[in-house]
């Protein structure tokens, strides 16, 4: 059964940086195919996708955010860390981390999620 | 960025409608598009895959189609358990985007 876990602050200030762990269990990040990405949604509003990592240490970043993401694996840990640079108000959002695998014949699909995170940034 | 337009925004129905939501890309994304369905306060779980393939353990009153920039989510017979908000996925060019969201709402 794969699982993944969010963690990371709740409140962050204006300015800060963002710092999200996803921990992971039931699967490798050294499969080839397989990634880990990160995805936000405001509250109440749609789903934003920001970046994903794959095992080849390949990164993919929404280009409106890549100035402020970084995506790394720590592969013999089962983890995954995004951080985003520069919080706003506008980043107030539940971020999920899901796993990305190719070798199902569906790139790109996300599959399963974390529970999420709501992270506030607010001074 | 391809943009992904889902309509309507939110519908009311009744159990045992039929439900059928539109999703729109802004160029042809072939079949590279997948349907996501939200409970509130949950993750999304992924519904269907290349357009029209169903995951395992999906009720079969599910159905989707289309291909290009014109897709369809229908509900056969809505049931309880199928209120929840609907978003569609384009994967065919980064960067990954969602549709909007359908919000479907007991009548």
């Amino acid at each position: 059964q794969i699982t993944l876990k969010e963690s990371g602050p709740t409140l962050v200030k204006p300015a800060q940086t963002l710092t999200l762990t996803c921990s992971f269990s039931g699967f490798s990040l050294s499969t080839s195919g397989v990634g880990v990405g990160w995805i936000r949604q405001p509250p109440g509003k749609a789903l934003e996708w920001l970046a994903l990592i794959y095992w080849n240490d390949d990164k993919r970043y929404s280009p409106s955010l890549k100035r402020r993401l970084t995506i790394t694996k720590a592969t013999s840990k089962n983890q995954v860390v995004l951080e985003m640079t520069d919080m706003d108000p506008a980043d107030t959002a539940t971020y999920y981390c899901v796993q990305s695998d190719h070798n199902t014949g569906w790139p790109y699909a996300f599959d399963p999620w974390g529970q999420g995170t709501l992270v506030t940034v607010s001074s | 960025d391809i943009q992904m337009t889902q309509s309507p925004p939110s519908l009311s129905a009744s159990v045992g409608d039929r439900v059928i939501i539109t999703c729109r890309a802004s160029q042809s994304i072939s079949t590279y598009l997948y349907w996501y369905q939200q409970k509130p306060g949950k993750a999304p779980n992924i519904l269907i895959y290349g357009a029209s393939s169903l995951q395992s353990g999906v009720p079969s009153r599910f159905s989707a189609s289309g291909s290009g920039t014109d897709f369809t989510l229908t509900i056969s017979s809505l049931q309880p358990a199928d209120f929840a908000t609907y978003y569609c996925q384009q994967s065919y060019s980064i960067p990954l985007t969602f549709g909007g969201g359908t919000k479907v709402e007991i009548k």
